[in-house]
């Protein structure tokens, strides 16, 4: 079974520009997590997607942060414009229930912000 | 604002000894409790899950909750160099899933 996959794996911008992350979750997992993690700290919700619908994104920076689940499959996320504090690994996760012992995660994308 | 607290380590044991990862909450709300390793470099990966007072054991890892002290633990027995990780607690109650900033665990062979 193929896992949760993720591009790019690193990606390097200048402040205000833009950037987006893509997620492929495990086929047939109904739910879809995005994490931040910066260096040093345990990963942060995000936003959480059941199919195609938002289950809980209260953390979501939304000022600058989007994501989208279209067709209930792959997800993007999207910041813009980037600042220099958004530097992170952001981890994409999927399950195929709400329960968050079922979570797998992707490699993460790591981004730099200069 | 919800707290997972743990001490950042780095932890250091001997081969084969028994490592204690601590790891308190602030939210007396919270019903499940998750330890994740996370290799350097790597996502995290789920090691133990645990939601009834006690203790829950898996292979050499043993799970310990004490709601009442707001206090979850993780005993590794017969520690490995492939042991060598950071330990993240999480917890989750009524709020998104919060994770503690991790544990460096280093076992020495």
């Amino acid at each position: 079974e193929a896992g949760v996959a993720q591009s790019p794996r690193y990606k390097i911008i200048e402040k205000r520009q833009s950037v987006a992350f893509w997620c492929n979750p495990i086929s047939g997992h109904a739910t879809l997590y995005w994490y931040q993690q910066i260096l040093g700290q345990g990963p942060k919700l995000l936003i959480q997607f059941q199919n195609n619908g938002v289950v809980d994104d209260s953390q979501l920076p939304k000022d600058r942060f989007s994501a989208e689940r279209l067709k209930g499959v792959d997800s993007t996320l999207k910041i813009q414009p980037a600042k220099l504090e958004d530097s992170a690994v952001y981890l994409c996760a999927s399950s195929d229930g709400q329960a968050f012992y079922e979570q797998y995660f992707g490699p993460g994308t790591r981004l730099t912000v200069t | 604002q919800k707290e997972v607290e743990q001490n950042s380590g780095p932890l250091s044991v001997p081969e084969g000894a028994i490592a204690s990862l601590n790891c308190t909450y602030s939210d007396r709300g919270s019903q499940s409790f998750f330890w994740y390793r996370q290799y350097s470099g790597k996502s995290p990966e789920l090691i133990m899950f645990i939601y009834s007072n006690g203790d829950k054991e898996d292979g050499r890892f043993t799970a310990q909750l004490n709601k009442a002290s707001q206090y979850v633990s993780l005993l590794i027995r017969d520690s490995q160099p492939s042991d060598s990780a950071t330990y993240l607690c999480a917890v989750k109650g009524n709020t998104p899933l919060v994770f503690g900033k991790g544990t460096r665990l280093s076992v020495i062979a």
